[in-house]
């Protein structure tokens, strides 16, 4: 069975200080994972993808994340906050049984500050 | 290429109600997942479609079903509606092999009163 865990449901940071949003999975296979973004009255849109080519993962709007195998994290970060971030973030795993269902995280809205 | 489209966006039912939410997903992809959304469950898989056929099945009640026509469009139906099916409904549309991904639509938001 695989599992994501998102530690803080609500992060907030100043506009352009660094950003850290954590997720820890929990999977007995090797896990794909993935950080989607939600704004209000949308769907999901895709930040990025790890799938085990490169352990560091840019994805769009300067946001990154580390695929920590040891820890068995994939936190997402950003150098400088802008506040367009403000959403919901969500991390998401894939594997297993089926390897295009996705068992996300309970979210973590993230609140820029002026 | 257009996105992931959901018709409709919003939706007002009663108990009891029964309600049909459409999904086209992006051209030439020929998987379909659903998703439900609600604050107190989060995101939780309801089903797959590819090519048709059912492919993956969530922890959902039968009054949950769906099905995919040829031209890869989806719907879901949701019969006897109850106040706690209230929820956001994500359609995904992914090419369909492993780990590709799915990219979301924006949503039905269906109200059960």
């Amino acid at each position: 069975a695989q599992s994501v865990t998102q530690l803080g449901s609500h992060v907030s940071v100043s506009e352009g200080a660094l950003v850290l949003l954590r997720c820890n999975y929990s999977s007995s296979v090797p896990p794909y994972l993935f950080w989607y973004v939600q704004y209000p009255n949308q769907g999901l849109q895709l930040l990025l993808k790890y799938t085990s080519a490169a352990t560091l993962v840019k994805g769009i709007n300067g946001f990154e994340a580390e695929f920590k195998k040891s820890e068995t994290s994939f936190h997402l970060t950003k150098p400088s906050a802008h506040m367009s971030d403000a959403a919901e973030y969500f991390c998401a795993v894939s594997g297993g049984g089926s390897a295009r269902q996705l068992t996300f995280g309970s979210g973590t809205q993230l609140t820029v500050l002026p | 290429k257009a996105g992931v489209t959901q018709t409709p966006r919003y939706l007002i039912k009663t108990r009891g109600q029964q309600v049909t939410l459409s999904c086209s997903p992006i051209s030439g992809h020929r998987s379909v997942s659903w998703y439900q959304q609600t604050p107190g469950q989060g995101l939780q898989f309801l089903f797959e479609y590819f090519s048709e056929t059912q492919r993956n099945k969530g922890n959902f009640p039968g009054r949950f079903s769906g099905r995919q026509f040829s031209n890869s469009r989806s719907e879901m139906n949701v019969s006897t509606l109850e106040l706690g099916d209230s929820a956001l409904y994500l359609c995904a549309s992914s090419t369909g092999h492993n780990q590709e991904t799915q990219y979301f639509g924006p949503g039905t938001r269906l109200l059960v009163l």
